[in-house]
């Protein structure tokens, strides 16, 4: 089951610098979509989402662009901390009633100091 | 800030036994699910709950599977003969709305 993928295992970025984590899904019929950090040995913690209605959400350093021809969504970190540091999620879920969330395989970014 | 707990934070069974992992929930929360990580895989949807039904439930929700709120704040998964396959971070979540938050999992270890 590959309808949401995230092709990139890892990034590694300078503090300061942005981060853009990428993300592809092939099911049409995804309206709502969410990024996800994750630590080690801790739950998914929710940092950002976007209708399919929209093509771009901000929220402080957090902006989350939105390409529906292209079936593709990225996250963009500004300026990026150390902090930052921790695996992406990338999920999705359809429309209505269906709320289940589909993930990818995530994204490990390390931010340099 | 409100959060989801889950209770155990690990849970090592023998294969056969039955298990019952716990969740609190957001107190305004009417959505609520279960998710599994088996080590090395995707973050898998198990199980939606909604007014008191299960709403959606994926092919790995089986008969072994069960869910419960038993009162007004608890969730509960119930597996009822656990596998050795069954090892994986069972990750509770709710929401208001369409944004879901998760609990800090439960790492079930079957032996």
């Amino acid at each position: 089951d590959q309808q949401v993928k995230q092709n990139s295992p890892s990034l590694s970025v300078q503090e300061g610098r942005i981060s853009i984590l990428n993300c592809d899904y092939t099911n049409s019929m995804f309206d709502y979509f969410l990024w996800y950090k994750k630590y080690p040995a801790e739950g998914p913690t929710f940092l950002i989402s976007i209708s399919s209605i929209k093509d771009k959400n901000e929220d402080g350093r957090f902006t989350v662009f939105l390409n529906k021809s292209a079936k593709h969504l990225s996250l963009h970190i500004v300026p990026s901390q150390p902090g930052d540091s921790a695996v992406y999620f990338c999920a999705a879920s359809g429309g209505g009633s269906a709320r289940q969330l589909t993930f990818g395989s995530g994204t490990q970014l390390t931010v340099l100091p | 800030e409100p959060e989801v707990t889950q209770t155990p934070s690990h849970q090592v069974t023998q294969m056969g036994q039955e298990v019952i992992l716990r969740c609190v929930p957001i107190s305004n929360h009417l959505y609520f699910y279960w998710y599994r990580q088996i080590l090395g895989q995707k973050v898998e949807f198990l199980v939606s709950f909604y007014n008191n039904e299960i709403s959606e439930k994926s092919e790995i929700f089986d008969d072994q599977f069960s869910v419960e709120r038993p009162d007004g704040s608890n969730f509960t998964l119930k597996i009822r003969s656990t596998k050795l396959e069954d090892s994986a971070m069972y990750f509770c979540a709710s929401s208001e709305k369409s944004a879901q938050y998760f609990g800090p999992g439960t790492r079930l270890t079957v032996l």
